[in-house]
C-alpha cells in the first residue's frame, strides 16, 4: 500500500515551453502533497506543499508563478513548469502522506514518487 | 525541525551488517526519527521510523540512543542492491502541514 506515482518519468522540452508534472497516489486519499527538486549529486530540495483545494505554500527562493502547482482532488497534485529554462532542468519528487488511512509507516509518513527528470533544451 | 548529521560516504562487504549512525542532538521530545533511502534515480523509498524505542521491521532496524541525541540504522544483511543514498531525518509527526526535510544523506556502497 502506500503507492505514489508520476507522470511522465522524463520529458525533454524546449526552452520557453510549459511542462506539466502530474502526482497521483494511486491507493489512498491525500490532503497534502509535497514537491521537490534534486539537482544531479545534490540531496532533495523542498519546493513547496501542496494543499487539496486551496493555494500552496512555496518554500522561500521558489518562485510560486513559474512553478505553478494545482491540488484538485485528493489524489491528485499537478506541478507545471512554466517558460522552463535549461537551469530548470532537474528531477522533480512529489510526496504524500496517507493520513487516517494508514500505509506501512503508519499515518504521517510521507511515501515519494518514482520522479521527474525534466531536460530542457 | 532538528539538523541531522551523518558521515558522508560508508562501505559495507555484502552480507555483513551496515551500520549507519546519524546524531540529532537538538531533537525536540516530540520528534520522530526516519530514515529513507534514495537508490540512483529513483524517489526516495521509506524503511523505517522510530520515537525512542528500538524498532525493527521487514527492512532494517532502528537503535535509538535513550538520551535520543542519536540513532544507528542497521541493515542486517547488505547486499549489493542496497547501495544508496541513506538519510536520516528528525520531525515532527502529525497529521497535515508537516514537512520532510533532507539533509546530505551518508552514501552507502556495498561491495562484493
Amino acid at each position: 500500500g502506500a503507492v505514489v506515482s508520476q507522470h511522465p518519468s522524463r520529458v525533454i522540452c524546449k526552452s520557453g515551453t510549459s511542462v506539466k508534472i502530474e502526482c497521483r497516489s494511486l491507493d489512498f486519499q491525500a490532503t497534502t502533497m509535497f514537491w521537490y527538486r534534486q539537482f544531479p549529486k545534490q540531496s532533495l530540495m523542498l519546493m513547496a506543499t501542496s494543499n487539496e483545494g486551496s493555494k500552496a505554500t512555496y518554500e522561500q527562493g521558489v518562485e510560486k508563478d513559474k512553478f505553478l502547482i494545482n491540488h484538485a482532488s485528493l489524489t491528485l497534485s499537478t506541478l507545471t513548469v512554466t517558460s522552463a529554462h535549461p537551469e530548470d532542468s532537474s528531477f522533480y519528487i512529489c510526496s504524500a502522506a496517507p493520513g487516517t488511512s494508514g500505509g506501512r509507516g503508519g499515518v504521517d509518513t510521507q511515501y515519494f514518487g518514482p520522479g521527474t527528470r525534466l531536460t530542457v533544451l | 525541525d532538528a539538523k541531522t548529521t551523518q558521515p558522508p560516504s560508508m562501505d559495507c562487504a555484502e552480507g555483513r551488517a551496515a551500520n549507519l549512525p546519524c546524531n540529532h542532538s537538538t531533537i525536540s521530545g516530540n520528534e520522530y526519527v526516519y530514515w529513507y533511502r534514495q537508490i540512483h534515480s529513483q524517489g526516495p523509498q521509506y524503511i523505517i521510523h522510530g520515537l525512542k524505542n528500538n524498532e525493527t521491521n521487514e527492512m532494517a532496524s532502528l537503535i535509538i540512543t535513550e538520551d535520543r541525541k542519536s540513532s544507528t540504522l542497521i541493515l542486517p544483511h547488505a547486499t549489493l542492491r542496497d547501495t544508496a543514498v541513506y538519510y536520516c531525518i528528525v520531525r515532527v509527526a502529525n497529521t497535515g502541514g508537516f514537512k520532510t526535510i533532507f539533509g546530505a544523506g551518508t552514501r552507502l556502497f556495498v561491495k562484493a
